[in-house]
């Protein structure tokens, strides 16, 4: 147990819909960061938010986005939902500091475009 | 942009031997930090390891330890005295000292045998 939740666990959508993706962060943890794993792939960085601002960007287009609450919880929202879409998204939360401070996931949400 | 590469889809070994997982990487960065992340079928990114880029020891944890290369840009995860409970897709992964954003590569999938 990392103490970072996601929901849902798995999701169905049809190609074209929007799909929003909920993360809850440990208490404390003003950093999170999402992640797209395609199936037998690692896990690509979409982005990063540290104090509710977007700080960081991988390279997905702005069909993908995001907010970040002040009670440790963030979402990741796709529009226009693609076929390539699917994938498990995985957030991940940390403590931003000039100290290493180790980044802890959640299990991830299953999401299935068709 | 930093890349990770693992050169191993599938490893297995038998359970109580020791088993190695390579991972080489490129960056143009002086310091950073090295990861091995463990996420077995239940989809949950578990931290086996992290190695500091300026400290010159090699990290060990338990049954694991690395071999970390920094000239080579090398960094490998031996396992000793595998069990069953090893099995599971390993994650390298890369981190700037700046931000949260982890560049993984494609994973190596171990199988400990009975």
């Amino acid at each position: 147990e990392t103490g970072v939740t996601q929901s849902p666990t798995h999701l169905i959508k049809t190609r074209g819909q929007q799909v929003t993706l909920r993360c809850s962060s440990q208490s404390g943890h003003n950093t999170v960061s999402w992640y797209q794993q395609a199936l037998g792939q690692g896990p690509q960085f979409i982005f990063q938010y540290y104090r509710e601002e977007e700080n960081g960007r991988g390279n997905f287009p702005p069909r993908f986005s995001g907010l970040q609450f002040p009670n440790y919880s963030s979402e990741l929202n796709v529009n226009a939902l693609e076929l390539d879409d699917s994938a498990l998204y995985l957030c991940a939360s940390r403590i931003m500091a000039r100290d290493y401070n180790e980044q802890f996931f959640g299990p991830g949400t299953r999401l299935t475009v068709l | 942009a930093q890349t990770v590469t693992q050169s191993q889809p599938e490893m297995s070994v038998q359970e109580a031997e020791t088993v190695t997982l390579s991972c080489t990487y490129d960056t143009s960065e002086n310091n950073y930090y090295l990861f091995w992340y463990k996420q077995p079928p239940s989809r949950q990114m578990i931290l086996v390891i992290r190695q500091e880029a300026y400290k010159q020891q090699n990290a060990t944890e338990n049954r694991f330890s690395v071999n970390f290369q920094k000239a080579a840009k090398s960094f490998s995860l031996k396992i000793s005295d595998s069990q069953l409970g090893d099995t599971a897709m390993y994650f390298c992964a890369f981190r700037g000292t700046s931000g949260s954003r982890l560049t993984f590569g494609e994973g190596t999938q171990l199988t400990v045998n009975p």
